[in-house]
């Protein structure tokens, strides 16, 4: 059973750019988190999602910033014209029900560098 | 809103060292919490998981205790070794909403051969 998977590992993209980060959540998981993580700060929940559902977009900036997990496929988080600040590794996780003792399964995460 | 704070933010010990790592939280009303490790430029290791009906974890060298009431959790690491080298979190999954993890900014352990 593979784990969380995140690609692409690594992305540069220069201002005004898009970028698309992927997260196909392990086997039999239909829960998907996103987290953004930025130099030395921890990890800040951004979007919480089911199949073609957003439960949760708190955490997510207004603008420029969308996530979808389609009924088949994987979940994408696009950011659309980033800026320098959108530098950051972005995390994924997988639950496999909204298991309240449930642990959350982590992607080895996407890091984007902005030029 | 619920807010995790980890103690000390860095901490260096030489090899073999027992060393304890300390995470708080504002709010008891969680499901459980979780302890990370996190090396450089890598993901997320899930290191412990304890429920909020539990006290502690083991697992080798490691355990972890959890005082809902108090809102503390440590983390016990035993002779400790350079490989434990990494930054450890701590997180809780909060009730309600999106039952969403809500993580500590980490504290940084360097083990010293």
């Amino acid at each position: 059973n593979a784990g969380v998977m995140q690609n692409p590992r690594h992305l540069v993209r220069r201002r005004g750019q898009e970028a698309r980060l992927r997260c196909s959540p392990m086997k039999g998981h239909s829960h998907v988190y996103w987290y953004r993580q930025l130099p030395e700060e921890g990890l800040k929940f951004m979007v919480y999602l089911q199949k073609e559902n957003i439960i949760d977009e708190s955490g997510m900036p207004k603008e420029r910033f969308s996530a979808e997990f389609p009924k088949e496929g994987p979940s994408i988080l696009r950011i659309q014209q980033v800026v320098r600040g959108d530098s950051a590794a972005y995390f994924c996780a997988s639950s496999p029900d909204r298991g309240r003792i449930g642990e959350l399964f982590f992607g080895e995460g996407s890091r984007l560098t902005v030029l | 809103k619920q807010e995790v704070t980890q103690i000390p933010a860095a901490l260096s010990v030489p090899e073999g060292e027992n060393l304890v790592l300390n995470c708080s939280f504002t709010d008891s009303a969680i499901y459980n919490l979780q302890w990370f490790r996190q090396d450089p430029g890598k993901g997320l290791t899930s290191l412990l998981l304890i429920q909020s009906s539990q006290r502690e974890q083991t697992s080798g060298r490691l355990n972890a205790s959890l005082d809902k009431s108090s809102g503390r959790s440590t983390l016990y690491i035993a002779a400790s070794q350079p490989g434990d080298s990494a930054t450890y979190l701590c997180a809780v999954r909060v009730q309600g909403g999106s039952e969403k993890l809500v993580f500590g900014k980490g504290t940084k352990l360097t083990v010293n051969p």
